[in-house]
Order: structure tokens, then C-alpha cells, then sequence
């Protein structure tokens, strides 16, 4: 079966700072790799995924997410967070193209100004 | 764009009532999932559903909890008897079925249920 961990639960940051997100995950098949964002009262957005290839991932707002198959890491990391960057992060894997979705317990980022 | 989409977006009800929660998957997808959040925690898995039968479902899917694609169009989650503990965001999602690529699950803006 498949698992994920979010370590941080909470991580606050000032803005313009750099962040990172560290996420593991646990399985014994290769997964797919994704992290989600959730805007307070809204429902869940894709931010960016690993599916094969490139282990670098970026977002088109500035998120990257670097896949370590030896480490059995995928953090999240942006260079300068902005306020509306806030929000609660989710790291999540799946087994096969059809299979559910598996959400770490999440990281909520609040940026202070 | 496509998208799923659910409704209502916030249903109340008192305890021990039935509630549907409804959703529109993407029209060529054949894969069907429903989640759950409750406030402040992770997003859990409840059931798939494929070829009109469930595929897979969590220990948190018990016999108060059943799926429905009543036509071709909807997919409903139905809770028989409501608890307080039911009290979360309901996701639907889907995905399609094109060989040899990856296919996308897409999440639906959520049902906010409101048990008293």
C-alpha cells in the first residue's frame, strides 16, 4: 500500500522568502506524484505533477517540485512566496492512471508580510 | 474547459436524515471517485466506481454509504442515515480511459455537509 508524509504541518514564512514543503512518500511500486493547493474555503487545485521523465517539475506560478527516487522524496520549493500564496498544501500519490488519489495530511503555508 | 461539477455546494441536515450528493463527472470519462475532508484534515478516499460497479471503497465506506450513476450523466453518493461525524467536503472526481497515456483525475468543487 501506498502512504504519504508531510512533516510540517504548519510552516510560516515572511514574504518574498524562500519555502520549501518536504513530502515522502512509501510505496513498492513506482507511483504517480502530485501536489494540490487549497485556498481557504475552496476546493482542491492540481499544482503540479510527476508522471516520468525530467525529475523537476515547475508550476506556472512559480512552485517546483523535485522528484528523488532514492529518497523516496517529491518537496515543494518556491524561491520568493508572495501573501497569496497562503493556503494548505497537498502531497499526493497514485498507483496507476486509474487508481484513487493518496493525500499526505497537508501542510498549511501562511506568508506574513 | 471541461469540468466536473457537484451539487449542491452546501448542504445542511439533521441527523439520521438521508442526503444525495450529486455530481457531473466529464462527459467521456469512465472512471468515478468520491472523497471526503473533514475540517482542518487530509483528504481521504471513499469509493471508485467503474462499469456501473464499485471498483474499490475504504473501511469508511460502510453499508450507511452508497454510489449511484442513476443515468448517464450523474453520479450521486448517498448517505442512508446521517451522523454528526459525517460532517465534511465531499470531492467527486473522475478520469478517463485513454490507453497508454496518463489520465488525469479531475476534481469537483466540493459539497460542504452540515450534519446537526
Amino acid at each position: 500500500a501506498q502512504s504519504v508524509t508531510q512533516l510540517d504541518s504548519q510552516v510560516p514564512v515572511f514574504e518574498e522568502a524562500p519555502v520549501e514543503l518536504r513530502c515522502n512518500y512509501s510505496s513498492s511500486v513506482s507511483v504517480y506524484l502530485f501536489w494540490y493547493v487549497q485556498y481557504p474555503n475552496q476546493g482542491l487545485q492540481l499544482l503540479l505533477k510527476y508522471l516520468s521523465g525530467s525529475t523537476l517539475v515547475e508550476s506556472i506560478n512559480g512552485f517546483e517540485a523535485e522528484f528523488n527516487k532514492s529518497q523516496t522524496s517529491f518537496h515543494l520549493r518556491k524561491p520568493s512566496v508572495h501573501i497569496s500564496d497562503t493556503a494548505e498544501y497537498f502531497c499526493a500519490v497514485r498507483k496507476t492512471s486509474y487508481d484513487k488519489v493518496i493525500f499526505g495530511p497537508g501542510t498549511s503555508l501562511s506568508v506574513i508580510p | 474547459e471541461p469540468e466536473v461539477t457537484q451539487t449542491p455546494s452546501h448542504q445542511v441536515t439533521q441527523m439520521g436524515q438521508e442526503v444525495i450528493l450529486r455530481c457531473v463527472p466529464i462527459s467521456n470519462h469512465l472512471y468515478f471517485y468520491w472523497y471526503r475532508q473533514i475540517l482542518g484534515q487530509k483528504v481521504e478516499f471513499l469509493v471508485s466506481f467503474y462499469n456501473n460497479e464499485i471498483s474499490e471503497k475504504s473501511e469508511i465506506f460502510d453499508d450507511q454509504f452508497s454510489v449511484e450513476r442513476p443515468d448517464g450523466s450523474n453520479f450521486t453518493l448517498k448517505i442512508r442515515s446521517t451522523k454528526l461525524e459525517d460532517s465534511a467536503m465531499y470531492f467527486c472526481a473522475s478520469s478517463g480511459v485513454t490507453s497508454g497515456s496518463y489520465n488525469e483525475q479531475f476534481f469537483g468543487p466540493g459539497t460542504r455537509l452540515t450534519v446537526l
